[in-house]
């Protein structure tokens, strides 16, 4: 029982450079989260799909493009990295809108 | 108004004691509200969700919701060390999550 899978675990980026956080789930949801926590910050919407071929920006989109691959993975892309943008990031799944949430393992991301 | 405020602690409480943790949401329109316990470098697992007004036991948790007053709590009896996390408040907008920054638990031996 995976449940949700994200990768890396850990990216340490220079500003300007870009990448893509993979996550995919195997318990067939339709709704995927993307989340960002930085310290004292609760966890904040970047972008969500609330069923296969939608997404929507959540709370704090800016700097920030996700893809919903199929109905397993989504995927969040920063395509020029900034120092503000380091945080922990969790990829979540529901099984639908506005259901109880299973979390990834998080992605430590640093810029420097 | 922040959508969903909680207390950021830390809340003290000695070991076997009742832990009181509360929420206020300003979407008048949520429906669905969830407790999520996280510890430190871990990820959010839901320990608790309700939908209707009153009260929701599970163990030794209980969940209050009261809509006309937009409030949303989490009773912890018999406080354990273990029982020592984050513990967020989570509510939905539309068709989204949202959280709140969470209140820190510190359950005394």
């Amino acid at each position: 029982n995976a449940g949700v899978t994200q990768t890396p675990k850990f990216q340490v980026l220079k500003t300007g450079q870009s990448m893509t956080l993979q996550c995919a789930q195997d318990m067939n949801h339709n709704s995927m989260y993307w989340y960002r926590q930085d310290p004292g910050m609760g966890l904040r919407l970047i972008y969500y799909s609330a069923s296969e071929g939608t997404t929507d920006k959540g709370e704090v989109p800016n700097g920030y493009n996700v893809s919903r691959l199929n109905k397993r993975e989504f995927s969040l892309r920063l395509e020029s990295a900034a120092p503000s943008q380091t945080s922990v990031y969790f990829c979540a799944s529901s099984e639908g809108a506005n259901e109880k949430l299973f979390f990834g393992s998080g992605t430590q991301l640093s810029v420097l | 108004q922040k959508e969903v405020e909680q207390n950021s602690g830390p809340l003290s409480v000695p070991e076997g004691a009742i832990a009181s943790l509360n929420c206020t949401y300003s979407d008048r329109g949520s429906q669905s509200f969830f407790w999520y316990r996280q510890y430190s470098g871990k990820s959010p697992e839901l320990i608790m969700f309700i939908y209707s007004n009153g009260d929701k036991e599970d163990g030794r948790f209980t969940a209050q919701l009261n809509k006309a007053s937009q409030y949303v709590s989490l009773l912890i009896r018999d406080s354990q060390p273990s029982d020592s996390a984050t513990y967020l408040c989570a509510v939905n907008r539309d068709d989204k999550i949202i959280f709140g920054k969470g209140t820190r638990l510190h359950i005394l031996p």
